[in-house]
């Protein structure tokens, strides 16, 4: 039973240059969640996704992010024209319905992606 | 102010010791509580949910104070294996998916 699947898990990006992460959900899930952690900070919600749906995305920046979640295939999260300060972990959870889910609270998260723009 | 502030650590125990973490939140609209654990450069796991009346899961306490807008987690009889970051989160009632973590405070349990 593969948990939620994200790559690359590193990726090294020079400035002005696009990047594009992925996230495959927990079997049997179908909501994605994007969460970005800045060195030395506190994870920060970006965006909430169902297939084909964005659902919440209050925590993105306005300009330069992007994501979708297809009918087939996994979440993307693109970053148009990084900077310096989009160096990051991103996350992805996943959750089989509205809200969380498992046992009180838990969102399932994969091992993130490291973003180094350089 | 902080939505979820923690203790800065780092925090240094030796093998054996009890250690205790503080959190407090500002948004008292709050609805639900909880502790992950972070291990170096990998993903936030659920440690455990935090109950008004207090739970317990074996080393682990976790206490909420609503008044006070304060939650604590002890681990008694620290081990080498809860070397790792613990992150204090909570979430606002109608948002369930939006959880808000707090820094994080780090832990090392040494021989």
């Amino acid at each position: 039973n593969a948990g939620v699947m994200q790559n690359p898990r590193h990726l090294v990006r020079r400035r002005g240059q696009e990047a594009r992460l992925r996230c495959s959900p927990m079997k049997g899930h179908s909501h994605v969640y994007w969460y970005r952690q800045l060195p030395e900070e506190g994870l920060k919600f970006m965006v909430y996704l169902q297939k084909e749906n964005i659902i919440d995305e209050s925590g993105m920046p306005k300009e330069r992010f992007s994501a979708e979640f297809p009918k087939e295939g996994p979440s993307i999260l693109r970053i148009q024209q990084v900077v310096r300060g989009d160096s990051a972990a991103y996350f992805c959870a996943s959750s089989p319905s509205n809200g969380l889910a498992g046992v009180d609270g838990e969102l399932f998260f994969g091992e993130g992606s490291r973003l180094t723009v350089l | 102010r902080k939505e979820v502030e923690q203790d800065p650590g780092p925090f240094n125990v030796p093998e054996g010791a009890t250690v205790a973490f503080n959190c407090t939140y500002s948004n008292s609209a709050s609805q639900s509580f909880f502790w992950y654990r972070q291990d170096c450069r990998k993903e936030p796991k659920l440690l455990m949910s935090v109950y008004s009346s207090g739970n317990e899961d074996g080393r682990f306490t976790a206490q909420l104070n609503r008044a006070s807008q304060y939650i604590s987690l002890l681990i008694r009889d620290s081990k080498l294996s809860d070397s790792a970051t613990y992150l204090c989160v909570v979430n606002m009632r109608g948002s369930n998916y939006k959880l808000t973590f707090g820094k994080g405070t780090l832990l090392t349990v040494n021989p």
